[in-house]
């Protein structure tokens, strides 16, 4: 089976770095993302990784180790507009994609 | 189209009725996914096609549930004998071929009452 875990809620403040991290099981794995979620709305792509390394996008970074089974996302200069939930999902061989509970981020000024 | 489009945006029906909801994906898009989300959780995985066919309905919750793409396109999710307990926001996404990411729909925010 599939089982991903991940911090239920986080609280970092403005201008700050802040580390969400994710570890996975999977029957096979084939890619983990990253989401943003914001209260009310869709769950937004944020990153993926298939290969173990960093993956940097601007202010969000993603680093994967399968060996490892875990995954963080790395939000840095944070702003307020960043408060949301964080998802982590996990893609196995056959295409199922599976998404943790969610990180509930917290930006204080 | 443009983006991932789910209609109705908001269903509100009796308990005991059937209900359908409507996704029509990303125009090419292949993989198509059903998730269904309650508050303070992550989506929790329903069923998920590959063209026209159901390559993995193991989230199904139960009988009542039934997902199809006939054409291998939109998809229509549908709940027989709607229970309080389905209430959730229903999401569907889909990607392209390539896998590297999925797009979302605004979903469906079902209230059985």
């Amino acid at each position: 089976g599939q089982n991903i875990d991940q911090p239920t809620e986080m609280t970092a403040t403005e201008g700050a770095i802040v580390q969400i991290n994710c570890t996975y099981q999977t029957s096979g794995f084939n890619g983990l993302f990253w989401y943003q979620q914001h209260a009310g709305e869709a769950p937004t792509f944020l990153s993926y990784n298939v290969l173990d390394g960093l993956e940097e996008k601007g202010r969000f970074s993603s680093f994967l180790s399968r060996s490892k089974g875990y995954s963080y996302l790395l939000l840095k200069e944070l702003q307020m507009k960043d408060s949301a939930s964080y998802l982590c999902a996990v893609r196995n061989q056959g295409g199922k994609l599976i998404f943790g509970q969610g990180t509930e981020l917290s930006v204080k000024p | 189209g443009a983006g991932v489009s789910q209609t109705p945006s908001n269903k509100v029906t009796e308990k005991g009725k059937y209900v359908e909801l409507r996704c029509d994906p990303i125009s090419g898009h292949t993989a198509l996914y059903w998730y269904r989300q309650s508050l303070g959780q992550g989506p929790e995985f329903l069923i998920y096609f590959q063209g026209t066919g159901a390559a993995d309905d193991s989230g199904l919750p139960n009988d009542r549930f039934f997902a199809v793409r006939p054409e291998g396109s939109v998809s229509t999710l549908k709940i027989q004998r709607t229970e309080r307990g389905d209430s959730a926001v229903y999401l569907c996404a889909s990607s392209s071929k390539t896998g590297e990411g999925y797009t979302f729909g605004s979903g469906t925010r079902l209230t059985v009452v």
